[in-house]
């Protein structure tokens, strides 16, 4: 049972790089999404997908782009990396419910990707 | 809009006592609500979720909650604190159908043998 597999787990950029962090699941979710983790904030949303080819903004999309060419896969781009997106990132899928959203389903989460900019 | 608050940043309990986290939330149709927990370098993992069927929620390691729409409330109980609970808890809300879940800023749970 993988679930939703993320990677690297660890990654140091210096400011001005680009990286991509990977982002796969194996149960067949249309409905995938990104979300940075800082301290005291909780948990915002980035981007999201709700099939492929589909994707949407959250809370805090500067700097990230994302795209959904498969249902397993969704990776989350930093096209210049700043100090500011220093961050633990999650990926998180669910099935779909009306409408296409997430519904009353539950997110499934990813073990994180801890980002450092310097 | 939806969003919740969550009233403690952080909470600290003996062993063997009760744990009560508390959530409030704000949201203009009738809610889903959830619970996740996160241990150390670890992601999250669901607790328990409320989709408007009873109002008292049973979910693992015999946590529960009650969803009281009068107070729009969704505290998370727990009769006996395990070490093993210590972990950041966070409580979530989305509209059934929606596209975005809702994160409070999390409780820290610490747990004194």
């Amino acid at each position: 049972n993988a679930g939703v597999t993320q990677t690297p787990k660890f990654q140091v950029l210096k400011t001005g790089q680009s990286m991509t962090l990977q982002c796969a699941q194996d149960m067949n979710h249309e409905y995938m999404s990104w979300y940075r983790q800082d301290p005291g904030m909780g948990l915002r949303l980035i981007h999201y997908s709700v099939g492929a080819g589909i994707t949407d903004q959250g809370e805090v999309p500067n700097g990230y782009n994302v795209s959904r060419s498969t249902t397993e896969d969704f990776p989350l781009r930093l096209l210049s990396a700043a100090p500011s997106q220093t961050s633990v990132y999650f990926c998180a899928s669910s099935y779909a419910g009306l409408a296409g959203g997430p519904g009353t389903g539950e997110l499934f989460f990813g073990e994180g990707s801890r980002l450092t900019v310097l | 809009a939806q969003s919740v608050t969550q009233l403690d940043s952080h909470v600290s309990v003996s062993e063997g006592t009760p744990v009560l986290l508390r959530c409030n939330y704000s949201s203009s149709y009738s809610p889903s609500l959830f619970w996740y927990v996160q241990h150390p370098n670890k992601g999250l993992q669901l607790l328990l979720k409320y989709t408007s069927a009873a109002t008292l929620v049973k979910g693992i390691n015999g946590f529960e909650a009650e969803f009281k729409k009068s107070e729009t409330s969704f505290h998370l109980t727990k009769p006996s604190a395990h070490m093993s609970d210590a972990a950041e808890y966070f409580c979530v809300v989305t509209l059934p159908g929606g596209n975005q879940f809702y994160f409070g800023t999390g409780t820290s749970l610490t747990v004194i043998p």
